[in-house]
């Protein structure tokens, strides 16, 4: 079994802020990555995913995220936040295997102010 | 390309009732994947159906069911309803095999 913690339910942070949203996870076999975001009453958008290859991982709307396999971390960052980045965002695992489920985190709530 | 598209937006039933959620997948997507979000307990693995098949299943209990279309549309269906059943019910679809989950707007279900 796996499981998802991050490690900042809350997170802060002025307009053109740098910004680290921290995910560890646990996991007994090979897993892919994932993180999503999720707008006020709105479902999950896919920011970016690490399946295999290089262990950083670019995204969309300028977001990127490493895979340390040795801290088992998929930690997401951006170099300058907009208020527009305000939202929920969600790490997630599954195994590699297909059709595998997803194991979320408990999410982070990133709040950019100006 | 339309997305993954759930019915209806929002539903209000009372205790003990039934609720039936729908869920249509992306064009060319074999998979289904059922997810509920409820306050203070994150976002839970419900089922996955694959090919008309229930594939795999969640820690919930029996009556949370549901079922796969030949088209692979899906539904969710819960029975004899509790207050906290309440929460936003998404659906999320994928390729055969694929380990892309693509997600719908998902529906509120609300039991009072």
């Amino acid at each position: 079994a796996q499981s998802v913690t991050q490690l900042d339910s809350q997170v802060p942070v002025f307009e053109e802020a740098p910004v680290e949203l921290r995910c560890n996870y646990s996991s007994s076999v090979s897993v892919y990555l994932f993180w999503y975001v999720q707008y006020p009453n709105q479902g999950l958008q896919l920011l970016l995913k690490y399946l295999s290859g290089s262990t950083l991982v670019k995204g969309i709307n300028g977001f990127e995220a490493e895979f340390n396999k040795s801290q088992t971390s998929f930690h997401l960052r951006k170099p300058s936040v907009h208020i527009s980045d305000t939202a929920e965002y969600f790490c997630a695992v599954s195994e590699e295997t297909s059709g595998s489920r997803l194991t979320f985190g408990e999410g982070t709530q990133l709040t950019v102010n100006p | 390309e339309a997305g993954v598209t759930q019915s209806p937006t929002h539903l209000i039933k009372t205790r003990g009732q039934q609720a039936t959620l729908r869920c249509s997948p992306i064009s060319g997507h074999t998979s289904v994947y059922w997810y509920q979000q409820a306050l203070g307990l994150g976002l839970q693995f419900l089922l996955w159906y694959d090919e008309g098949e229930e594939r795999n299943r969640g820690n919930f209990p029996p009556r949370f069911s549901g079922r796969q279309f030949p088209n692979y549309s899906s539904e969710l269906n819960v029975n004899a309803l509790e207050l906290e059943d309440s929460a936003l019910y998404l659906c999320a679809s994928s390729l055969w095999g694929g380990n892309e989950q693509f997600f719908g707007p998902g529906t509120r279900l609300t039991v009072l």
